[in-house]
């Protein structure tokens, strides 16, 4: 089975833009959950989608969002960037739920100037 | 405070030794999970578990559910045992993980 993929892996964004971030879960996976760290800090959870639908979000600001498709491959938006955004944005999916073994993706990391 | 707390936060150790890593959490799950990440950033799940203990090659992971508590050993650990080992639980109440801070091994040749 294919890994978690995520696209791109590398991103340098300015202040102000807004920024797609894409991950492909692990093929007849459902859960794709989102993630950013910085340097020092543990995960960040921001969101959860299952099926399609938004099952669990963190405490981000409105600027962060995401959607799931039907074939289960999720994005995550950032809007208006920060400089503070920059981070290790990770994806992480499973079957059905946080009790099920979480895969990760590589990441993507995002530079703001 | 955290409802997950791993202690220690830093840990360096010689090559060889044994290594204990500890996460106590504060509410009630249906798994725990151990995850470690190396420098580059991948993450790659080693244990989930939700109660008694499970062993890996050299990795062992015990759990104590009334305790809320678990740990995750390593024997005769190696350099390349050197990464972040992370401690997350499933929540009775959610479908999200609630994470731990992460301990930050080095082991020495």
């Amino acid at each position: 089975k294919a890994g978690v993929t995520q696209t791109p892996r590398y991103l340098i964004k300015t202040r102000g833009q807004q920024v797609t971030l894409s991950c492909s879960p692990i093929s007849g996976h459902r859960s794709v959950s989102w993630y950013q760290q910085t340097p020092g800090q543990g995960l960040q959870f921001l969101f959860e989608y299952f099926s399609e639908t938004q099952r669990n979000k963190g405490n981000f600001p409105g600027r962060f969002s995401g959607r799931q498709f039907s074939n289960s491959r999720s994005e995550m938006n950032v809007s208006t960037l920060e400089l503070g955004d920059s981070a290790l944005y990770l994806c992480a999916s499973s079957s059905y739920s946080s009790t099920d073994t979480q895969y990760f993706g590589p990441g993507t990391r995002l530079t703001v100037l | 405070k955290n409802e997950v707390e791993q202690s220690p936060q830093n840990l360096t150790a010689q090559e060889g030794e044994f290594i204990t890593i500890n996460c106590s959490y504060s509410v009630g799950i249906s798994a725990l999970h151990w995850l470690q990440q190396h420098p580059g950033g991948g993450i790659v799940s080693l244990f989930m578990l939700s109660s008694g203990k499970k062993k890996h090659g050299r990795l062992i992971a015990t759990i104590n559910i009334q305790e809320k508590h678990s740990s995750l050993h390593i024997t005769a650990s190696h350099p390349r045992d050197s990464a972040v080992y992370i401690c997350a639980v499933s929540p009775d109440s959610n479908y999200q993980l609630i994470w731990g801070a992460g301990t930050k091994l080095i082991i020495k040749p």
